[in-house]
């Protein structure tokens, strides 16, 4: 049963537009969370965390929310640009820090001009 | 800059043969990993080794062994590849410092005819 879901296989949204992608938790243990952009034939990168002791991260144009007592995180990119098209992965981590990383399935994101 | 290296980007073998995949990070990095990656199942942890001749079982660890002689490289090895491995192959590493992200190579394509 997968500990991390990501339950939009994809999402394509207009340029200058917000992208929501949205990933929910089973394991009440995680503690940190992190978002990951892929892009084809590439490795993935990184791209925001938040700490369970927050709600709110942001850089630039990404914020990530987190919502502790429904077990969901979600990424905003705000405006969307082409460039952003790419799979993200949602990720979470538990507290022994570096071991057990779970990511989730991705989102496939199209942002279109 | 920080970098993950994968010795090969695209490789086909033949089912029973015995497959190497390297991979060098220059991060000084304690721990590293290797995940596959098919789709919609996301990153699947294989093995990952916290130090040197340390090794852990991941998640699907059945097919697959590591090597870990030197701080710097992390080996995946299949004994005997079956068309069932087919897959992208990610090797990441981590610090125990900053945001405390996983840092990925490219990336290897292993097609096993």
């Amino acid at each position: 049963d997968q500990q991390v879901k990501q339950n939009s296989p994809s999402l394509s949204v207009q340029e200058g537009r917000i992208s929501i992608l949205n990933c929910d938790y089973t394991n009440s243990m995680f503690d940190y969370f992190l978002w990951y952009k892929k892009y084809p034939a590439e490795g993935p990168t990184f791209l925001i965390s938040i700490s369970s002791i927050k709600d709110k991260n942001e850089d630039g144009r990404f914020t990530v929310f987190l919502n502790k007592s429904a077990k969901h995180l979600s990424l905003h990119i705000v405006p969307s640009q082409p460039g952003d098209s790419a799979v993200y992965f949602c990720a979470a981590d538990l507290y022994n820090y570096g071991q057990n990383f779970v990511f989730g399935p991705g989102t496939r994101l199209s942002v279109l001009p | 800059d920080v970098k993950v290296t994968q010795s090969s980007r695209y490789l086909v073998k033949r089912t029973g043969e015995k497959v190497f995949l390297e991979c060098v990070q220059d991060m000084d990095h304690e721990n590293m990993f290797w995940y596959r990656q098919d789709p919609g199942l996301g990153l699947r942890l294989i093995y990952f080794s916290y130090d040197v001749k340390m090794k852990e079982k991941g998640d699907i660890p059945e097919g697959y062994s590591v090597s870990r002689e030197k701080k710097e490289r992390f080996s995946l090895i299949l004994e005997s590849a079956s068309t069932n491995q087919t897959s992208m192959y990610l090797c990441a590493s981590r610090g125990t410092s900053g945001k405390g992200e996983l840092f990925f190579g490219e990336g290897s394509r292993l097609t096993v005819l």
